[in-house]
C-alpha cells in the first residue's frame, strides 16, 4: 500500500490551462503539505494544512489554490498555468504540525507547461 | 532569511569508502536536522534525523550534530552504488517548518 500518493505522475498542458493535482495518505497522518522542486533540486513550501486547517501558506501566487477535504487529502489547484510554473510538486505528510517530524513524501507529480 | 547550505558535488567515492556529507545551516536557533535521500526521478525519503550534539547511528549511516559550529554532517560507512544519489539536509525549529538544503549528489563507483 502507498503511503502518500499523488496522481497524475506526468501532466503536460499547454499556457493558460487549468490542472489539479491530488494527494491522498493512508498513514494516519492530522498534517500534509505541498512542495515545489525546481529543475535545480530545490525543495520549496507552498502551503500546509494540519487537520483540514490550513496554517501555512508561503508566498505562492493565488494562481496556486489548496483544497482539503478531509485530513487524509489534499489537492492543489492550478489556474492559468504559466511556464515558470513548470517543476515537480510533491506533496508530504508528517504525524503532526511540530516542526520536529520527519516527512514522508509521495512519488510526485512532473508539471510541464508548454 | 534562514539557509541550508550544501556543497552540490557530485561527490565521488570509491565502493567500501566512507561517504562524508556536510551541511550548515544559518539559524542558531534550529532544533531538528534530518537527512533524506533522493535517486533520479524519485521523491526523497527519510533516512536519519538527530536532534542532539553528538553522533547517532543507524547501520551504516552515522549523523553527526555540531550545534556550537552550526553544521550536521552525515557519514555512509562502506558505501555501495546503491547508496548514489542526491541527498538533502533539512533544518527547522521554532516557529518555521524545514528549510531544504540544494543536496549533494553522491557518486559511488564500484
Amino acid at each position: 500500500d502507498t503511503a502518500v500518493s499523488q496522481t497524475p505522475k506526468y501532466l503536460v498542458t499547454q499556457m493558460g490551462n487549468d490542472k489539479s493535482i491530488k494527494c491522498e495518505q493512508n498513514l494516519g497522518h492530522d498534517t500534509m503539505y505541498w512542495y515545489k522542486q525546481d529543475s535545480k533540486k530545490f525543495l520549496k513550501i507552498m502551503f500546509s494544512y494540519n487537520n483540514k486547517e490550513l496554517i501555512i501558506n508561503e508566498t505562492v501566487p493565488n494562481r496556486f489554490s489548496p483544497k482539503s477535504p478531509d485530513k487524509a487529502h489534499l489537492n492543489l489547484h492550478i489556474n492559468s498555468l504559466e511556464l515558470g510554473d513548470s517543476a515537480v510538486y510533491f506533496c508530504a505528510s508528517s504525524p503532526g504540525p511540530s516542526y520536529n517530524y520527519g516527512y514522508t513524501f509521495g512519488s510526485g507529480t512532473r508539471l510541464t507547461v508548454v | 532569511q534562514k539557509e541550508v547550505e550544501q556543497n552540490s558535488g557530485p561527490l565521488s567515492v570509491p565502493e567500501g569508502a566512507i561517504a562524508s556529507l556536510n551541511c550548515t545551516y544559518s539559524d542558531r536557533g534550529s532544533q531538528s536536522f534530518f537527512w533524506y535521500r533522493q535517486y533520479s526521478g524519485k521523491s526523497p525519503e527519510l533516512i536519519m534525523f538527530i536532534y542532539s550534539n553528538g553522533d547517532k547511528e543507524d547501520g551504516r549511516f552515522t549523523a553527526q550534530l555540531n550545534k556550537a559550529s552550526q553544521y550536521v554532517s552525515l557519514l555512509i560507512r562502506d558505501s555501495q552504488p546503491s547508496d548514489s544519489a542526491t541527498y538533502l539536509c533539512a533544518v527547522s525549529g521554532g516557529s518555521y517548518i524545514p528549510t531544504f538544503g540544494r543536496g549533494t549528489s553522491l557518486i559511488v563507483h564500484p
